[in-house]
């Protein structure tokens, strides 16, 4: 079973609705994130989590929203999608300050 | 902003030839690391080298660090059709506290052709 998982896996929405990406991990990890990935413009941090009581923002925080439900599960919402949050998206976890990532499969969110 | 950046953009091999890439940062550094992504998938980490080494192997792996220059460089030697995927570096920088994020460049896209 993978280590870290992401629901859904696809998702087509449309503008102003309310979604949420969900992530899951058996590794045991404190740390957790939210990237976005567009092309050509490589990953850029949404949120990070180290543990349940700890959410901090990264470079593009506007327009979204996380809930550290457990260690194991970080949730990344879209309070009211738009087109450009069109985007692959990626959860990952790590175990120390600035060491290795591991990341989920992604979901692949287009928004019309 | 984006810390790393790769060098080339995007670079095709034949099978059995060497492939290096580079990246490049501007600030002091904990350590950087190399991923691998296929297309479309998640990143799968490849190899940490931290501020104070050199040089690091890992099976057809190479990666050097020279902090002077504020570069790294990736070597995969005797490459595959398997290895065609996108590779990015990923940089730690050193005295920002508490925020221990990594910075990720935008990537090389790697083609090996059979």
């Amino acid at each position: 079973d993978a280590d870290v998982t992401q629901t859904p896996r696809n998702r087509i929405t449309k503008t102003g609705k309310r979604i949420m990406l969900e992530c899951s991990q058996t590794k045991g990890h404190d740390r957790m994130y939210w990237y976005r990935q567009d092309p050509g413009l490589g990953l850029r941090l949404i949120y990070y989590s180290f543990d349940v009581k700890d959410i901090n923002k990264g470079e593009i925080s506007d327009g979204y929203s996380v809930s550290r439900q457990a260690q194991a599960k970080f949730s990344l919402s879209l309070e009211s999608a738009i087109p450009n949050q069109t985007a692959l998206y990626f959860c990952a976890t790590g175990q120390g300050a600035r060491e290795t990532q591991y990341f989920g499969p992604g979901t692949r969110l287009l928004v019309l | 902003s984006q810390q790393g950046e790769e060098d080339p953009q995007a670079l095709s091999i034949q099978e059995g030839e060497n492939a290096t890439m580079n990246c490049s940062y501007k600030t002091s550094i904990n350590n950087l690391q190399w991923y691998r992504q296929n297309s479309g998938r998640g990143l799968v980490h490849l190899i940490l080298i931290r501020s104070n080494e050199r040089e690091k192997h890992s099976g057809r792996l190479r990666v050097t660090l020279d902090t002077s220059k504020k570069s790294s460089s990736l070597l995969i030697t005797a490459s595959r059709a398997a290895d065609t995927a996108s590779y990015f570096c990923a940089t730690a920088p050193s005295g920002q506290g508490g925020s221990e994020k990594l910075v990720f460049g935008k990537g090389t896209k790697l083609t090996v052709n059979p």
